[in-house]
């Protein structure tokens, strides 16, 4: 059975620090790593990550793959009082005849006090 | 403007009579899907769709059906709801093409209680 794991579950953070989220997965036939925004709604994009070690980046939020140790990070920089939310990883794997499953771990919630 | 619609966003009903609760997406995509989130449990998938007349199990399908008649709607039914299907549920889109790496757009979800 296909398996991703975040940590920490919940994290508590000032204004203005870095912050890391860790994402490791245990997938079969391994398509991409997806990281979501969670606030009051529903989910929002952040990245996808298909490579390893390629560094994606969109303003203070950054994100990288390891294929070979199985795991994802995501670091937010000079955190704001705006990413407070519940950040969400989901793996991708190919499940056979052109199909495929997402697969989403817990969800890491922060909170960023000013 | 590209997206998901859910409909409602809260339903309050009693145990055992049947709902629907509608998804329709506007981007041509084949994939739809719909999850359930919990505390503690994160999000689930139900059930999803690769493309008209074709639906599969996602992880937790007992208790729901789904329907895919048309490209754009993926409608899931309650048959007989139950107090252990009170969640906030949310149905997805995206491209199935394997050529496409394109993430699922959610709707808002629907915030079902069931009594």
């Amino acid at each position: 059975e296909d398996k991703v794991v975040q940590s920490p579950l919940s994290l508590v953070v000032h204004e203005g620090d870095t912050v890391t989220l860790n994402c490791s997965y245990e997938v079969t036939n391994f398509r991409s790593l997806l990281w979501y925004k969670q606030e009051k709604k529903a989910p929002t994009f952040l990245f996808m990550l298909t490579s390893s070690g390629i560094e994606k980046k969109s303003g203070r939020l950054s994100s990288i793959l390891d294929k070979k140790e199985l795991f994802s990070i995501l670091n937010i920089t000079a955190t704001q009082t705006g990413d407070s939310a519940v950040y969400l990883c989901a793996v991708e794997a190919n499940s056979g005849a052109g199909s495929y499953q997402l697969t989403f771990g817990k969800g890491t919630k922060l909170s960023v006090i000013p | 403007e590209a997206q998901v619609t859910q409909n409602p966003r809260y339903l309050i009903t009693v145990t055992g009579k049947k709902l629907t609760v509608t998804c329709s997406q506007n981007m041509n995509h084949e994939y739809m899907s719909w999850y359930r989130q919990d505390p503690g449990l994160g999000l689930r998938q139900i059930y999803y769709s690769m493309n008209v007349e074709v639906t599969d199990k996602g992880d937790v399908p007992e208790g729901y059906k789904v329907s895919r008649k048309e490209k754009r709607n993926f409608p899931l039914i309650l048959e007989s709801p139950s107090p252990n299907q009170t969640s906030l549920y949310f149905c997805a889109s995206s491209w199935s093409e394997r050529r496409f790496l394109e993430p699922l757009h959610f709707g808002n979800g629907t915030r079902l209680t069931v009594t």
